[in-house]
């Protein structure tokens, strides 16, 4: 089974400054998905940033990206120029790419952002 | 195109009676999860279906949880009999298939038990 670790329950940035959210994920399968998901007050998933794991190159969103390390597993998300409405619980989520490996979501335990001003 | 619709948003419900809990997906979205977020902690997986089959229920409770997804209308999660421990944020999601497709989330249902 996979399992996905973020390390760090809670981090703090100053406005505008830079954010780096750590994820590892332990998997015995060569082709999966990672996600990063944001859960602002509001309790909504919202999508951020996804990654496909066959893709060399790093996912980027605006002043979102990743860093994919496949064989280190380790996915982290870097959050320029932060804003107030960045504050939020963070999670890193992994998807199996392969149809017989079942199909949910597995979610690390998430990390909240305190965006000082 | 509206997003996974999800109610109630809020539900109180005393211990020992039953909570239902509805979900709509995204149009054109033939696959439904759900999940389920307690205070303080990141969602768990409870069951995948399609239309009128489960296909994972390996995160479901073995008793007192039962989910559907009927060929017609919204998905169902269903407790019966509901204690304390099942107060919860309950998240529906649905995408149009397997692998890469993206997952999209509702917002939400609370179930307080009281």
């Amino acid at each position: 089974a996979q399992t996905v670790t973020q390390s760090q329950p809670e981090m703090s940035v100053q406005e505008a400054e830079t954010v780096t959210l750590s994820c590892t994920y332990d998997t015995s399968e060569s082709d999966y998905y990672l996600f990063w998901y944001k859960q602002p007050p509001s309790r909504q998933m919202i999508l951020v940033i996804r990654q496909e794991a066959y893709k060399q190159q790093n996912a980027t969103e605006n002043r979102f990206s990743v860093n994919f390390q496949k064989a280190a597993k380790s996915f982290s998300l870097k959050i320029s120029d932060s804003q107030l409405g960045d504050a939020a619980m963070y999670f890193c989520a992994y998807r199996s790419a392969f149809n017989n490996a079942g199909n949910m979501l597995t979610f690390g335990g998430g990390t909240r952002l305190m965006v000082k001003p | 195109n509206a997003g996974v619709m999800q109610n109630p948003r809020h539900l109180v419900r005393r211990r020992g009676q039953e909570a239902r809990l509805r979900c709509s997906p995204m149009k054109g979205h033939s696959h439904v999860y759900w999940y389920r977020q307690l205070p303080e902690e990141g969602l768990k997986f409870m069951v995948y279906l399609q239309k009128e089959n489960i296909i994972d229920e390996s995160g479901m409770p073995k008793e007192r949880f039962s989910a559907e997804f009927p060929k017609e209308g919204p998905s169902i999660l269903r407790i019966q009999q509901v204690v304390r421990g099942d107060s919860a944020a309950y998240f529906c999601a649905s995408s149009t298939g397997q692998g890469g497709n993206t997952i999209y989330f509702g917002e939400g249902s609370w179930l307080t038990v009281v």
